[in-house]
């Protein structure tokens, strides 16, 4: 089976620290994707990455930068972590081609509290 | 910006009873589309893929794609309570490089 591993189930900062999410998944995916989902905001794409060393921002990027030195890892980082950065943090990976996306497997999540 | 429309409920049917789940979408290119049923709690997972007009059957799901009105809907059978969750229809385009686009959920709550 596939599998997304999140490293940290839950994580409480203050606020301007600079906070690591880390992503690793098992299965040679070329895709990389890190999502937020917020009560009533649903899920929301902030970066996602088809090769190693690729980046390109999703739909709410600001805040947020990536990395992506190894295929098997991405990771989101926060420069400077404010309060509406409190949210879960999904990461997710797929294995088609970039001209099709196809099935998301995601981690566990990263419940970030922000203080 | 391209936009995945959902009701967010909560969607209250009767075990045993049939659960419809609506989704409309705002991008005339997109190809793929994808029903995920996520526990309270827990990650997203995928429970179906349509990617041409018509119905889609897997057991007790139906995914129905009509791409002219941009409407995609999944159809529960004999829900059950442990079908009670939120759905998330998920849409993504043709171009390369284009992630997938999730509307907000539809809860759904099965009594018994």
């Amino acid at each position: 089976d596939v599998k997304v591993t999140q490293s940290s189930r839950y994580l409480v900062k203050r606020t301007g620290e600079k906070v690591f999410l880390e992503c690793v998944q098992d299965m040679d995916h070329e895709n990389m994707f890190w999502y937020r989902q917020d009560p009533g905001l649903g899920l929301r794409l902030i970066y996602f990455s088809y090769d190693v060393k690729m980046k390109e921002k999703g739909d709410i990027p600001e805040g947020y930068s990536v990395s992506r030195e190894k295929k098997e890892r991405f990771s989101l980082i926060l420069e400077s972590a404010s309060t509406n950065q409190t949210s879960m943090y999904l990461c997710a990976s797929s294995s088609p081609p970039r001209e099709v996306t196809g099935e998301l497997f995601f981690g566990e999540g990263s419940r970030l509290t922000v203080l | 910006q391209k936009e995945v429309e959902q009701n967010s409920g909560p969607l209250s049917v009767p075990e045993g009873a049939i659960a419809s789940l609506n989704c409309t979408y705002s991008d005339r290119v997109s190809q793929s589309f994808f029903w995920y049923r996520q526990y309270s709690g827990k990650s997203p997972e995928l429970i179906m893929s349509i990617y041409s007009n018509g119905d889609k059957e897997d057991g007790r799901f139906t995914a129905q794609l009509n791409k002219a009105s941009q409407y995609v809907s999944l159809l529960i059978r004999d829900s059950q309570p442990s079908d009670s969750a939120t759905y998330l229809c998920a849409v993504n385009g043709r171009q390369a490089g284009t992630a997938l686009i999730f509307g907000k959920g539809t809860t759904l709550s099965v009594s018994s």
